[in-house]
Parts: structure tokens; sequence; C-alpha cells
């Protein structure tokens, strides 16, 4: 799988968009771009995931560029509870989950 | 229950001595996963389960460290002879499909070893 760089740390002010990037150059045709979360002291949390046309859910929006190369994740209307430290990780579809490559993911600070 | 639960959620165990950790996947999930993380670290894989199938053990970092799964739903990874290293959150996780599916975890034991 491929390995993925993102910024260790951003904030953002309460209610407005929070975007998040994250590069994974190395990306494969068959590789999906996967964003987790995981506020402190829980178990990371599933967000959304992607191949190559931009994704949203109730949780995210995900868009990826044209060449794969890189991703952001965009949180709408941050609120203090989106505090959290948030991983981007790329996987084949036949892949596993037991051989993802957890980053440092990128701490982000969403502040009154 | 609703989600993965683990317990305990926190264990201080002195260095030397054993120590059992449990999860209890999200019911009807096949695949269990075993992870570790360390302080500002990211997740590093210790074992996998799927159904009847021989687990995978290679991310178990030492023959002190073994895990089973019992009638295919509860784990135990358990620790011998404790060490300072091995302190960290133990995450337990379950996916529904297989190795590929999301899978989802468990609020993480906190293993403190003095």
């Amino acid at each position: 799988d491929a390995k993925t760089t993102q910024p260790p740390s951003m904030d953002c002010a309460e209610g407005r968009a929070a975007n998040l990037p994250c590069n994974h150059s190395t990306i494969s045709g068959n590789e999906y771009v996967y964003w987790y979360r995981q506020i402190h002291s829980q178990g990371p949390q599933y967000i959304i995931h992607g191949l190559k046309n931009n994704e949203t859910n109730e949780m995210a929006s995900l868009i990826i560029t044209e060449d794969r190369k890189s991703s952001t994740l965009i949180l709408p209307h941050a609120t203090l509870r989106d505090t959290a430290v948030y991983y981007c990780i790329v996987r084949a579809w036949s892949g596993n989950n037991r051989k993802l490559i957890w980053g440092l993911g990128t701490s982000l600070a969403v502040n009154p | 229950g609703a989600g993965v639960s683990q317990s305990p959620s926190n264990k201080v165990t002195e260095k030397g001595k054993d120590v059992e950790l449990r999860c209890d996947p999200i019911s009807g999930h096949t695949a269990l996963y075993w992870y570790r993380q360390s302080l500002g670290q990211g997740l590093e894989f210790l074992i996998y389960f799927q159904g009847n199938s021989a687990p995978d053990k290679s991310g178990l970092p030492s023959d002190r460290f073994s895990a089973e799964r019992t009638g295919g739903s509860v784990s135990t990874l358990t620790i011998q002879r404790t060490q300072q290293e091995d302190s960290a959150v133990y995450l337990c996780a379950s996916s529904r499909q297989g190795s590929n599916a999301e899978a989802f975890f468990g609020q993480g034991t906190r293993l403190t070893v003095v």
C-alpha cells in the first residue's frame, strides 16, 4: 500500500470549513483513499473513502485530484467535537486492513 | 452490543507479570484485528483473525504476545512477562466481510507497565 504524507497539525475556527490535505504521490490505480479520525482516548473512526470521484457523506467531503496524487478532506462546518487526529490511508480494494500503514496523521484543533 | 467492546479500559501491571486483554467484536463480524498504538504514534498491526482460518500473526512483536479467538467471537490478547516497552493502547477492531471491509474499532485498553 502506498504511503501518505500529511501536515502534523492544523487549526480551524469553529463553524468554518476545515480542509485537511494528504499527499499520496505513489498511489496505484486500484488503491482507494481512506480517511479515519481518532478523538482523544477513543479508537479510530471511519469517515469516508474514494477512488477518483469526489465523495460526500454526512460527515465530510473528499476531493481527489485528477492525477490522484493528493486529496483533501473537508469538514464543512467544523465543531469543537471535530478536534481529533485525522489519518489519510491508501489501500487497494482487494487489500486488507492488517497491512495498512498508519502514519502520524494531522492533529486538528477546532478553536471557539 | 452496538460496537466493539474492550476490557479493561485501563490496566496497570508490574514488569514481568502476565496480562490478558479482552475484545468483544460486533455481532456477526467475522474478521477481528488487534493493533497497538504507542504514545503519539500511528497504529501498529498485531494479529488478524478471519472466520475459521489460521490467524495472521505476522505483526506480533515477540513470542511473549499471543491471541486467541474462541467460537469465532470473543478474542483475548495475552502478553506474558510484560516489559515497560509494552506500555501502549491496545485496540481491537472487527469487520463484516473480511480483510478489505471497513473496520470498526473499540475504545482500546491502555496498558501501563511499571
